[in-house]
C-alpha cells in the first residue's frame, strides 16, 4: 500500500482537461509544500513535470499545472494530448523518518 | 545537460549482495544530491536513498540496514549496494539528480534505469 493515493486509472479526449488526485496526510502533503509530479511513458525513466506544488520545471508545457488544498494534491492537464497518455506519480517530502514517500501512480488514457 | 546511465550486474543470486553504479556527465557530482529509486515490475517508485558528493547519506528505514551508497567524485560516479537480497528487491532501478532548486525533494533528471532481478 503507497503511503500517497492516487486514481488508479483517469481518462479524457484530446483537447480535454483531467485532474489526477494526490492524497496524503498532515505529515506529508498537508504540512509541506514539496510535492512533485512525474511523468514515465511505459519501458521510460520517470521525468520531473511539476516541483513545489506548482512550479514546472524549464521546458515543461504551461498544459501542466498542480495545486493542493488541505491533504490533497493535484496535478492538472489541460488540452490533452495523445502523448500525454502515460503513468503519473506524485511525490511527497514527508516529516516521518522515511522523509520521501511516492503515490501509488495513475494511468491516464487519452481515448 | 547532466546525464545519468546506470550499471550493474542484471541478475543477482538470493542473500547476495546487488551491487550498482551511475555514472553522471555533463556536470560535476561536486556540491550535489544524487539519489537511487527502485521501481518493481508493473509496479510504483519507492525512493531507496540519497548520497551528497560529501558522503553524508540518508537512507529509506524500509530497508533496514541493508543499503549502504558511496560516491567517487573523481570519476563523477556514485553508488549503491544493497545485501542480503530477495525476490522482492527484484525492481528496475534508477539513479537520479537532486537538483535542490527550493529543497532537495525532487528529482531531475534520471538514468534510463537498469533492471536487476533476484534469482538462483
Amino acid at each position: 500500500q503507497s503511503a500517497l493515493t492516487q486514481p488508479a486509472s483517469v481518462s479524457g479526449s484530446p483537447g480535454q482537461s483531467i485532474t489526477i488526485s494526490c492524497t496524503g496526510t498532515s505529515s506529508d502533503i498537508g504540512d509541506y509544500n514539496f510535492v512533485s509530479w512525474y511523468q514515465q511513458h511505459p519501458g521510460k525513466a520517470p521525468k520531473l513535470m511539476i516541483y513545489d506544488v506548482s512550479n514546472r520545471p524549464s521546458g515543461i508545457s504551461n498544459r501542466f499545472s498542480g495545486s493542493k488544498f488541505g491533504n490533497t494534491a493535484s496535478l492538472t492537464i489541460s488540452g490533452l494530448q495523445v502523448e500525454d497518455e502515460a503513468e503519473y506519480y506524485c511525490s511527497s517530502y514527508t516529516s516521518r523518518s522515511i522523509y520521501l514517500i511516492f503515490g501509488g501512480g495513475t494511468s491516464l488514457t487519452v481515448l | 545537460q547532466v546525464q545519468l546511465q546506470e550499471s550493474g550486474p542484471g541478475l543477482v543470486k538470493p542473500s547476495e549482495t546487488l551491487s550498482l553504479t551511475c555514472a553522471v556527465s555533463g556536470d560535476s557530482i561536486n556540491g550535489y544530491y544524487w539519489s537511487w529509486i527502485r521501481q518493481p515490475p508493473g509496479k510504483g517508485l519507492e525512493w531507496i536513498g540519497y548520497i551528497h558528493s560529501t558522503g553524508t547519506t540518508n537512507y529509506n528505514p524500509s530497508l533496514k540496514g541493508r543499503v549502504t551508497m558511496s560516491v567517487d567524485t573523481s570519476k563523477n560516479q556514485f553508488f549503491l549496494k544493497l545485501s542480503s537480497v530477495t525476490a522482492a528487491d527484484t525492481a528496475v532501478y534508477f539513479c537520479a539528480k537532486l537538483p535542490c532548486i527550493t529543497s532537495c525533494v525532487q528529482f531531475d533528471p534520471w538514468g534510463q534505469g537498469t533492471l536487476v532481478t533476484v534469482s538462483s
